[in-house]
């Protein structure tokens, strides 16, 4: 399967904890991006990465939330102590430009 | 005002029938668009890019209106497997913040 490839898909979590996800886009992608959805909501962007340089962030993703593309491939995204706020589906997607193609997601529920 | 509006539906209609679903956008910078498809707890996927001269693919036609700044989408002769939740998504030019997404517009079809 060469799409974009998302870890856990799914994360139970106790408040206050910090939880980490993964995301492999696709291999010839150098544009890799974060989006959050909650029920009802289309996907809201979070941070976009060209490469390994992260150059755009939301003024959603708030400084319990940080993610990295060390290398240029792979990305995770980590949050803090969590909050019940923070439960949502975490996308993440890639691109040579538009239009995005989706991993399956990670489903986050903090208890 | 919401950068890209859709009626949320849901919209119930006939298996045979032909839907049709709007979307407008506030930026005027906008100058990609899409249609994504999501189905429930799962990830957005590309139906199809939106042209300016509008463009079908199938049973379904897209078409866009720059000058009022709206989006729609027909679906003839719907299936049962149409059922879904349909994205209005617009894209920047230049813009480093990936897509922006409606709540998008859920659509059920009944035998």
């Amino acid at each position: 399967d060469t799409g974009v490839s998302q870890n856990p898909r799914h994360k139970i979590t106790k408040r206050g904890q910090n939880v980490t996800f993964r995301c492999d886009p696709i291999s010839e992608h150098n544009r890799l991006y974060w989006y959050r959805q909650t029920l009802g909501q289309g996907p809201e962007f979070l941070t976009y990465f060209q490469n390994e340089a992260q150059l755009e962030k939301s003024r959603l993703l708030s400084d319990r939330f940080s993610a990295e593309r060390p290398k240029g491939s792979f990305s995770t995204l980590e949050i803090q102590r969590t909050e019940q706020g923070d439960s949502a589906m975490y996308l993440c997607a890639s691109s040579l430009g538009a239009p995005l193609h989706f991993g399956n997601g990670t489903r986050l529920t903090v208890t | 005002r919401k950068e890209v509006e859709q009626d949320p539906g849901p919209f119930n209609v006939p298996e045979g029938a032909t839907v049709a679903f709007n979307c407008t956008y506030s930026n005027s910078a906008s100058q990609s668009f899409f249609w994504y498809r999501q189905d429930c707890r799962k990830e957005p996927k590309l139906l199809m890019s939106v042209y300016s001269s509008g463009n079908e693919d199938g049973r379904f036609t897209a078409q866009l209106n720059r000058a009022s700044q709206y989006i729609s989408l027909l679906i003839r002769d719907s299936k049962l497997s149409d059922s879904a939740t349909y994205l209005c998504v617009t894209h920047r030019r230049g813009g480093a913040d990936g897509l922006t997404f409606g709540k998008g517009t859920h659509l059920i079809i009944q035998p």
